[in-house]
C-alpha cells in the first residue's frame, strides 16, 4: 500500500525549531519529487517547500525561505522539513505529499495525515 | 506568490452540476497546462481530483471535469452527490515558484 506517515509535530515555543519527517512506503520513492503542503486554522491551503526526486533542487515559499530546509534521505525513504526560527504564524496543520513525476509540477497524488505543529509561548 | 482567486462558496442540489472558477494570470495559469484541483474534507487528507487541467486520476469519478480558459481554469461537477460536499482548492505552476493554491472553495450540497 502506498502510504507517508508524518511524525515530528507538537508544541514549540516563537524562535524554536522542530524536524517534521515523512517515511514512505508503497512506491520507488526516489523517483518522485516530494513537498510539505500546510493549513493553519481557519485558512486554506499553502505550499510551503518542495525538493525534486534525487534532491538536487528544492524550492521555498517567500513565506518559509530562508528559515525552512527541506531534505529527503532516499536510502531511508524519507523526507524532512527542518523549521528553524518558528513564528506564531507557523501554526499549522503539516501535510507530507508525493508528486506524480521526478520533477516538481503541482499534483500530488498521495497526502500524509498531516502532524500538527503549534507555535506558542 | 499571490493566490489564485477561487468562489469563497458554491452550493447545488443533489444531481445538479456545479463549477468552480480558479483566476490566474498569464504567469500561472495562463501560461502552464500544470492545473489541479484537490477535495479536501476537514480533518482528513487532501485528495487530488484533477491534474493537467483535465485529466483524472484513477479511482476518480467520472462526474468531476476540469478545463482552462485563458488565465482561468474551471473545475466542473456534475449529478452532484452528498459525499461532494468539502473544501475544493485549485492549484497550479508559476513562473516564479512550483505550487500556488487558490484560496479555497467551500462546496455545500444543500
Amino acid at each position: 500500500e502506498v502510504q507517508l506517515v508524518e511524525s515530528g509535530g507538537g508544541l514549540v515555543q516563537p524562535g524554536g525549531s522542530l524536524r517534521l519527517s515523512c517515511a514512505a512506503s508503497g512506491f520507488t520513492f526516489s523517483s518522485y519529487a516530494m513537498s510539505w503542503v500546510r493549513q493553519a486554522p481557519g485558512k486554506g491551503l499553502e505550499w510551503v517547500s518542495g525538493i525534486s526526486g534525487s534532491g538536487g533542487a528544492t524550492y521555498y515559499a517567500d513565506s518559509v525561505n530562508g528559515r525552512f530546509t527541506i531534505s529527503r534521505d532516499n536510502s531511508k525513504n524519507t523526507l524532512y522539513l527542518q523549521m528553524n526560527s518558528l513564528r506564531a504564524e507557523d501554526t499549522a496543520v503539516y501535510y507530507c505529499a508525493k508528486d506524480q513525476t521526478i520533477v516538481l509540477v503541482p499534483a500530488a497524488n498521495i497526502w500524509g495525515q498531516g502532524a500538527l505543529v503549534t507555535v506558542s509561548s | 506568490q499571490s493566490a489564485l482567486t477561487q468562489p469563497a462558496s458554491v452550493s447545488g442540489s443533489p444531481g445538479q452540476s456545479i463549477t468552480i472558477s480558479c483566476t490566474g494570470t498569464s504567469s500561472d495559469v495562463g501560461g502552464y497546462n500544470y492545473v489541479s484541483w484537490y477535495q479536501h474534507h476537514p480533518g482528513k487528507a487532501p485528495k487530488l481530483m484533477i491534474y493537467d487541467v483535465s485529466k483524472r486520476p484513477s479511482g476518480v469519478s467520472n462526474r468531476f471535469s476540469g478545463s482552462k480558459s485563458g488565465n482561468t481554469a474551471s473545475l466542473t461537477i456534475s449529478g452532484l452527490q452528498a459525499e461532494d460536499e468539502a473544501d475544493y482548492y485549485c492549484s497550479s505552476y508559476t513562473s516564479s515558484s512550483p505550487w500556488v493554491f487558490g484560496g479555497g472553495t467551500k462546496l455545500t450540497v444543500l
